[in-house]
């Protein structure tokens, strides 16, 4: 069956931009994760979705938000780019949330 | 909160030589244990997890780990090493409920190469 996937899988955006990401689910997984993969910080978490609700969220200023779909689908958004947004964007997909994940291969955002 | 130790850095190991990467935990309550595999320029990748039940579990590609209550910690080991093994390996905790158990914890990584 297919993967979780993202896209796009390259971004470059400029400071002050705002950047949308995409993840789609494997399909019947109703628990969409986002975390962010820096050098400095390795992986953090950002938020995780389940229908529709956002049910946990990380440390991250409010500049970066999210969303669910009916058809479990999660988009990332961030808007006023900075520099230290530049990461590897990961979205990790679950039946119902804290079982077993599946990541996707990452969008890569350089902000110039 | 919950957080992970990853203590190495970076793991060398013989080709054809058993392999150990170190990974200890803190969480309320029990655990759930996870340990992934990132190659260069992907995302990650599920090698084996512990819930509940026996101790030592078995992954994917050979891989095992041990879930050591008393001491904290859930070993990554693989009898023989590939070169093909050389790679980023993260261990991850969450609660097993209560706050924080939609969110997995992950250690800084142990960068293993397999000299061959």
């Amino acid at each position: 069956k297919a993967g979780v996937t993202q896209t796009p899988r390259y971004l470059i955006k400029t400071r002050g931009q705002q950047v949308t990401l995409s993840c789609s689910p494997i399909s019947g997984h109703r628990s969409v994760s986002w975390y962010q993969q820096t050098p400095g910080q390795g992986l953090q978490f950002l938020f995780e979705y389940f229908s529709e609700t956002q049910r946990n969220k990380g440390n991250f200023p409010g500049r970066f938000s999210g969303r669910q779909f009916s058809n479990s689908r999660s988009e990332m958004n961030v808007s006023t780019l900075e520099l230290g947004d530049s990461a590897l964007y990961l979205c990790a997909s679950s039946v119902q949330g804290g079982d077993g994940y599946t990541f996707g291969s990452g969008t890569r955002l350089t902000v110039v | 909160a919950q957080s992970v130790a990853q203590p190495e850095d970076q793991v060398n190991v013989a080709e054809g030589n058993p392999l150990t990467v170190k990974c200890t935990y803190s969480v309320s309550g029990n655990p759930y244990l996870f340990w992934y595999v990132q190659y260069p320029n992907r995302g990650l990748q599920f090698l084996l997890k512990y819930i509940t039940g026996d101790n030592l579990v078995k992954g994917s590609y050979g891989f095992e780990a041990e879930f050591n209550k008393s001491q904290t910690s859930f070993h990554l080991k693989k009898p023989s090493a590939l070169v093909s093994d050389s790679a980023l390996y993260f261990c991850a905790v969450r609660p097993y409920s209560g706050a924080g158990s939609y969110q997995l914890t992950f250690g800084k990584g142990t960068k293993l190469s397999v000299i061959p």
